[in-house]
């Protein structure tokens, strides 16, 4: 089925450095989700993005849903070991499917 | 906690069984997901029932099928088990009917086909 480009793929960094990861769709989009998933665990969801342009932050998160509304982005902040996980995106377009359409994750590991 | 709950949390059996997986969605909301998740795959949406009744199909095969009860409960059915059927299945559920409201992700039930 169809999925959302998502990159990186995996990332290794160091305690405390800032992370950035995004997500890219041919199709145009009206929400974004990200979610983190912990080994063995269900994916959380972390932030939710409903319109072009919009900057949502949770703590140390930031992500934004691009004004192309093609694609979106998440950034982490000051890394730390708790981070570890996978991030997904999702992405919903109610005019075209039913569906959310996700991505293939990005796996974050910090080194200590 | 999500507020959405999976039984059971483990489950192992043989190739050709049947299973079922019940899921609770969180208080007040009627639409129901499931997906299955394969050993560091990403998640492939399999159904979604919103109040009863189907609203969408994804990369479901013909020997599963789902059903949500008038209490919005649900429960997955997978039969013909194959070992390729190995993984983790998740329960969502949301407020609405549209796909795109926020999933809230159940903790999931680990199948072992053997």
């Amino acid at each position: 089925g169809q999925q959302l480009n998502q990159s990186p793929q995996s990332m290794f960094i160091q305690e405390g450095e800032d992370v950035s990861m995004n997500c890219t769709s041919s199709s145009i989009f009206n929400t974004w989700l990200w979610y983190k998933q912990d080994p063995g665990e269900g994916p959380v969801l972390l932030i939710a993005l409903y319109k072009a342009g919009e900057l949502t932050s949770n703590g140390r998160l930031t992500a934004q849903f691009g004004i192309t509304r093609k694609d979106s982005f998440l950034n982490i902040s000051a890394s730390i070991p708790s981070d570890v996980g996978i991030y997904f995106c999702a992405g919903h377009n109610a005019g075209n499917n039913r569906k959310l359409i996700w991505g293939l994750g990005t796996s974050l590991a910090v080194n200590p | 906690d999500s507020g959405v709950t999976q039984t059971p949390k483990h489950l192992i059996t043989a190739t050709g069984q049947r299973v079922t997986l019940r899921c609770s969605p969180r208080s007040g909301d009627l639409s129901v997901y499931w997906y299955q998740q394969s050993l560091d795959q990403g998640l492939q949406f399999l159904i979604h029932y919103y109040n009863g009744e189907e609203r969408a199909k994804g990369n479901i095969l013909e020997r599963f099928s789902a059903q949500q009860f008038p209490d919005l409960h649900s429960e997955l059915n997978l039969s013909s088990l194959e070992l390729g059927d190995s993984a983790l299945y998740f329960c969502a559920s949301s407020k609405g009917v549209s796909g795109g409201h926020e999933q809230y992700f159940g903790p999931g039930t680990r199948l072992t086909v053997t």
